[in-house]
């Protein structure tokens, strides 16, 4: 079975620019999750979605990032525009949401990595 | 709310040593948890998960139990290997939330 995709897998850019991280859940998941990753401040969640609506998006840095699930199989996380603070690996998950809220475990995507120059 | 505290690293062994990395937790409910590992380079993958009280996960050699009344899910391995090398998270799905500590850096040295 395919796992989580992601691309693109390396991604430069420069100040100012858009980006568009894109992820592709494991099929049959209900529950989509994208995190960023740093050395400074580890594994942070910046959003998640449950059949296809956001949940909680308390972890967005700033209005500069946004994400979608337009249906069940794809989501974007998008930054427009992008600075330099944002370099980080940026990695999707998902996972299938029982019944009474409880999550079951979550496969991570091989993640993206985001270098703004 | 939920949380989990884990062991701060990073942690250096010699091949074939003991390997302990403490994992606490503070939850309302009966939560899940898990061990994750990522390698250099790679995504998070699942290393182990317990789902209730008194449950053992286990996975390359790789333990871990789920104890309720030390509200700890602690990993352990008899023998390290440098392939071992990693970063460990522990993780715990409570209600709607799935919460990761902040990890432990791993090295096996040969």
């Amino acid at each position: 079975d395919a796992g989580v995709i992601q691309s693109p897998r390396h991604e430069v850019t420069e100040m100012g620019q858009e980006v568009t991280l894109r992820c592709k859940p494991i099929s049959g998941h209900n529950s989509l999750f994208w995190y960023r990753q740093t050395m400074m401040r580890g594994l942070e969640l910046l959003i998640y979605f449950n059949n296809n609506v956001p949940i909680d998006d308390s972890g967005m840095p700033e209005d500069r990032f946004s994400a979608k699930m337009p249906n069940a199989s794809f989501s974007t996380l998008k930054i427009q525009p992008s600075e330099p603070r944002d370099s980080a690996v940026y990695f999707c998950a998902s996972s299938r949401r029982q019944g009474g809220g409880y999550t079951d475990t979550q496969y991570f995507g091989p993640g993206t990595r985001l270098t703004v120059l | 709310g939920d949380s989990v505290t884990q062991m701060e690293g990073p942690v250096t062994l010699s091949e074939e040593a003991c390997l302990t990395i403490n994992c606490t937790y503070t939850a309302t409910g009966y939560p899940s948890l898990f061990w994750y590992v990522q390698y250099p380079g790679e995504g998070l993958q699942l290393l182990l998960k317990a789902t209730k009280a008194d449950d053992k996960g286990s996975n390359k050699g790789f333990e871990a139990t789920y104890r309720k009344e030390t509200t700890s899910f602690h990993l352990e391995k008899g023998s390290v290997q440098v392939s071992d090398s990693a970063v460990y998270f522990c993780a715990l799905s409570g209600g709607n939330q799935f919460y990761f500590g902040t990890g432990t850096s791993l090295t096996v040295i040969p």
